[in-house]
């Protein structure tokens, strides 16, 4: 099987640009997380999508938004960038996620490192 | 925020050695995992203990699980070069977020 693919691999924006990133689960997959990686902050819940919904959102402002497609296909959304946005965005995904009460491993892609001059 | 506080935030020992790693969480879990990350690259899925086990083994892995007292451990047997990662545990409750802890950045010298 193939493992999670996130594209881009690595992003340059200037502050105020928005960006997309993808992610690509593993096949049968249908729960689709985002993190985001900081040195200061370490690892980061942004959201989480099953089956097309957003299931569990972490504590980031409303300019990261994100959705999930009928193929469990994700992307996430960055608008308004700023300084302090610059970082690594991981996508796991999993079966059930959320809804098998931390017994689903979470399998992660490479990642996407994004920053913001 | 995070829920886990890992012990020590870094730990470099010789190859051959035994790496044991700290994670203390503050509200009750369903599960507890543990993950390693190389340097910028994506999670790997490590180890899961469930709350009503105490000790799980895997390879030269194992963990232990104290739900008392919100801790859980990581030893690294033999240690390789090859483990020198960071390490995450991570806690879970039914419906809920996973939430990563702090990491330990392991260094295995050969």
């Amino acid at each position: 099987k193939a493992g999670v693919t996130q594209t881009p691999r690595y992003l340059i924006k200037t502050r105020g640009q928005q960006v997309t990133l993808s992610c690509s689960p593993i096949s049968g997959h249908r729960s689709v997380s985002w993190y985001q990686q900081t040195p200061g902050q370490g690892l980061q819940f942004l959201f989480e999508y099953f089956s097309e919904t957003q299931r569990n959102k972490g504590n980031f402002p409303g300019r990261f938004s994100g959705r999930q497609f009928s193929n469990s296909r994700s992307e996430m959304n960055v608008s308004t960038l700023e300084l302090g946005d610059s970082a690594l965005y991981l996508c796991a995904s999993s079966l059930v996620g959320a809804g098998a009460g931390g017994t689903d491993t979470q399998y992660f892609g490479p990642g996407t490192r994004l920053t913001v001059l | 925020s995070q829920q886990g506080e890992e012990d020590p935030q870094a730990l470099s020992i010789q190859e051959g050695e035994n790496a044991t790693m700290n994670c203390s969480y503050k509200t009750s879990i369903n599960n507890l995992q543990w993950y390693r990350q190389n340097s910028g690259r994506g999670l790997v899925h490590l180890i899961l203990i469930r709350s009503n086990e105490r000790e799980k083994h895997s390879g030269r892995l194992r963990v232990t699980l104290d739900t008392s007292k919100k801790s859980s451990s990581l030893l690294i047997t033999a240690s390789r070069a090859a483990d020198t990662a960071s390490y995450f545990c991570a806690t879970a409750t039914f419906g809920d977020k996973l939430i990563f802890g702090t990491g330990t950045r392991l260094q295995v010298f050969p």
